[in-house]
């Protein structure tokens, strides 16, 4: 595709359910980042994928979040037994990388995923 | 931890004005900084992008300053348009295989 696409666009969902959201990154992109955009708040780095590396998790704010990249490309990010705190905006984004493994490029961001937990 | 402040946190303008929006960053040893664009309820668009060892880039009625060892960048928006409104965000790449940190934006709003 041209672009960083993400599923749902929207998703509203009761508290204590588990939901689960879709990146789908530029082909050839290396690396892969999700972030949250909580209302008034700026954006907050979640967790990174880098090639084969093991995931940067260090922003995941619980256990309850956790996330995958199959086949080095499509990502999920997974947030079991919601809270309303956990409202928020998930932005994804993908760049490609340059020598050394530094992903240095320009990061592309997909348009989001608005989740609502009621 | 590198922390990312913006200044101000909204801007209301007659249109014509030219302005600046400045990102005042904590730690200086970064890779590169970014200026991005979002309208609401959108994704993120990426202005213009400056590496660590230049000064400056242009895009149109966009430039961007980078004064790295104070830790300072201004974005410049020169003969403001309506469609200039949205909301404005610099982030850093600190050095290494990090993740962007963002400062909270500047709500502009140019008015016709």
């Amino acid at each position: 595709g041209a672009g960083v696409s993400q599923s749902p666009s929207n998703k509203v969902t009761e508290k204590g359910k588990d939901v689960e959201l879709r990146c789908d990154p530029i082909s050839g992109h290396t690396a892969l980042y999700w972030y949250r955009q909580s209302l008034g708040q700026g954006l907050e780095f979640l967790i990174y994928f880098q090639g084969n590396s093991a995931p940067d998790k260090s922003g995941l704010p619980s256990d309850r979040f956790s996330a995958e990249r199959t086949g080095g490309s499509v990502s999920t990010l997974t947030i079991q037994r919601t809270q309303q705190e956990d409202s928020a905006v998930y932005l994804c984004a993908s760049s490609s990388d340059l020598a050394g493994g530094v992903a240095t490029d320009t990061q592309y961001f997909g348009p989001g995923t608005r989740l609502t937990v009621l | 931890k590198q922390e990312v402040t913006q200044i101000p946190a909204a801007l209301s303008v007659p249109e014509g004005e030219n302005l600046v929006l400045n990102c005042s960053f904590t730690d200086s040893a970064i890779y590169n900084l970014q200026w991005f664009r979002q309208d609401p309820g959108k994704g993120l668009t990426s202005l213009l992008l400056i590496q660590s060892s230049q000064r400056e880039q242009t895009s149109g009625r966009l430039n961007a300053s980078l004064d790295k060892s104070s830790g300072r960048s201004t974005l410049y928006i020169a003969a403001s348009q309506p469609g200039d409104s949205a909301t404005y965000l610099c982030a850093v790449l600190n050095s290494g295989n990090t993740p962007l940190v963002f400062g909270k934006g500047t709500r502009l709003s140019v008015i016709a």
